[in-house]
């Protein structure tokens, strides 16, 4: 069955760009009716939806992090990832990766399939 | 920005009992919600889309309801794996959006 895995640093500094990369597994990235997203949760706290990429490269994001954050896809690869500039400690959260469907996919608008994710901290 | 708000914060019951748990939108998202389960150390896991569609392999127990602003998911008898957090999240087309709310817990009376 699909599977996700984040992979990337899990200490960051200040300033810094944090660099995360989502493998997906068990099917391909290159389906026209899902999104790849990534959500974030800041220790204790709730879920915070960052943005999606679709495999023919089309974003969104969210409007409170769209300056400091770009997502790109490799299907080659069957990998998404994520980049987001200038971090501070307010950053500091485990990032997950996840499938949203939509359209006549089943589930639309929902993330069916999660990784299990990684935890960032941003620190010097 | 269409902002999620859950009650009760806490949700104290036994196993056996009913538990109704509530998302209201700050404005219509028709029937474009979602619920999640989340559990110490694990990922959210999906529960329920557009609002009363149970997702793959969740038990019968689980059930949503609701459109426009207010939602309810309900379990109709706690199991002990049951008792966790409790998510809803909204999508919206224009602008496109996805937010969460702030969470439920279950916990064990």
């Amino acid at each position: 069955q699909l599977q996700l895995q984040e992979s990337g640093p899990g200490l960051v500094k200040p300033s810094e760009t944090l660099s995360l990369t989502c493998t997906v597994s068990g099917g391909s990235i290159s389906s026209s009716s899902y999104f790849w997203g990534w959500i974030r949760q800041p220790p204790g706290k709730g879920l915070e939806w960052i943005g999606n990429i679709h495999y023919r490269g089309s974003t969104e994001y969210n409007v409170s992090l769209k300056s400091r954050v770009t997502m790109s896809v490799d299907t080659s690869k069957n990998q998404f990832s994520l980049k987001l500039s200038s971090v501070t400690a307010a950053d500091t959260a485990m990032y997950y990766c996840a499938r949203r469907p939509f359209g006549a996919a089943s589930a639309p608008g929902a993330f069916d399939i999660w990784g299990q994710g990684t935890m960032v901290t941003v620190s010097s | 920005e269409i902002v999620l708000t859950q009650s009760p914060a806490t949700l104290s019951l036994s196993p056996g009992e009913r538990a109704t748990l509530s998302c209201r939108a700050s404005q219509s998202v028709s029937t474009y919600l979602a619920w999640y389960q989340q559990k110490p150390g694990q990922a959210p896991r999906l529960l329920i889309y557009d609002a009363s569609n149970r997702a793959t392999g969740i038990p019968a127990r689980f059930s949503g309801s609701g459109s426009g602003t207010d939602f309810t998911l309900t379990i109709s008898s706690l199991e002990p794996e049951d008792f966790a957090v409790y998510y809803c999240q909204q999508r919206s087309s224009w602008p496109p959006e996805v937010t969460f709310g702030p969470g439920t817990k279950v916990d064990i009376k």
